[in-house]
């Protein structure tokens, strides 16, 4: 009964370094996207797919690549860590068109 | 600009009693809303929608509530249990939209038995 699973749930990065943020559901959902939460700012998109070889830009997207090969994977790649991407990552997913999200436990990075 | 707003950071109340969480919207294309609960270390899980069609949904113990002309709604939840200590997030999107959902702050809600 995983659900949406995110890896990994903590991570220090340093200025400037790269990283992946994986993401994986395992309910056959076509829509998968990213979000980020900030204290005082809610949840924020910041790319999304709508199906394999589909993705497109949220409210926030620069600094962040995303690619969808598969249904069940959707990774957020950070090509150059800066400071103002500390925040924690939530990943979503659900059936296309349908409001209800299911989301992921969340992955708190932190940028030094 | 933040399109949904949660105006109050945090809520308490006694067990049994009712609980009003509001959020206002400045964007009158929106027309489906949803409130998502969160516990700490955990994803938020949807717990109830509405579409603009209605001014009223229920759902057990959870009601949504919408005033469109205000752009204003509210979730009541009656009678309010400890297990509802949460973070409660405001979400609207234009149609049901994923890729157009916003997020309103949260609000804290504690329930003291």
């Amino acid at each position: 009964n995983a659900g949406v699973t995110q890896t990994p749930k903590f991570q220090v990065l340093k200025t400037g370094q790269s990283m992946t943020l994986q993401c994986a559901q395992d309910m056959n959902h076509e829509y998968m996207s990213w979000y980020r939460q900030d204290p005082g700012m809610g949840l924020r998109l910041i790319h999304y797919s709508v199906g394999a070889g589909i993705t497109d830009q949220g409210e926030v997207p620069n600094g962040y690549n995303v690619s969808r090969s598969t249904t069940e994977d959707f990774p957020l790649r950070l090509l150059s860590a800066a400071p103002s991407q500390t925040s924690v990552y939530f990943c979503a997913s659900s059936p296309v068109y349908t409001g209800e999200l299911f989301f992921g436990e969340g992955s708190r990075l932190t940028v030094l | 600009d933040q399109q949904v707003k949660q105006n109050s950071p945090s809520l308490s109340v006694q067990e049994g009693r009712i609980s009003i969480l509001n959020c206002d919207y400045t964007n009158s294309m929106f027309d489906y809303f949803l409130w998502y609960k969160k516990y700490p270390a955990e994803g938020p899980t949807f717990l109830i929608s509405i579409s603009s069609i209605k001014d009223k949904n229920e759902d057990g113990r959870f009601t949504v509530f919408l005033n469109k002309s205000a752009k204003h709604l509210s979730l009541h939840i009656v009678p309010s249990q400890p297990g509802d200590s949460a973070v409660y997030f405001c979400a609207a999107s234009v149609g049901v939209n994923n890729n157009d959902m916003r997020f309103g702050a949260g609000t804290r809600l504690t329930v003291k038995p």
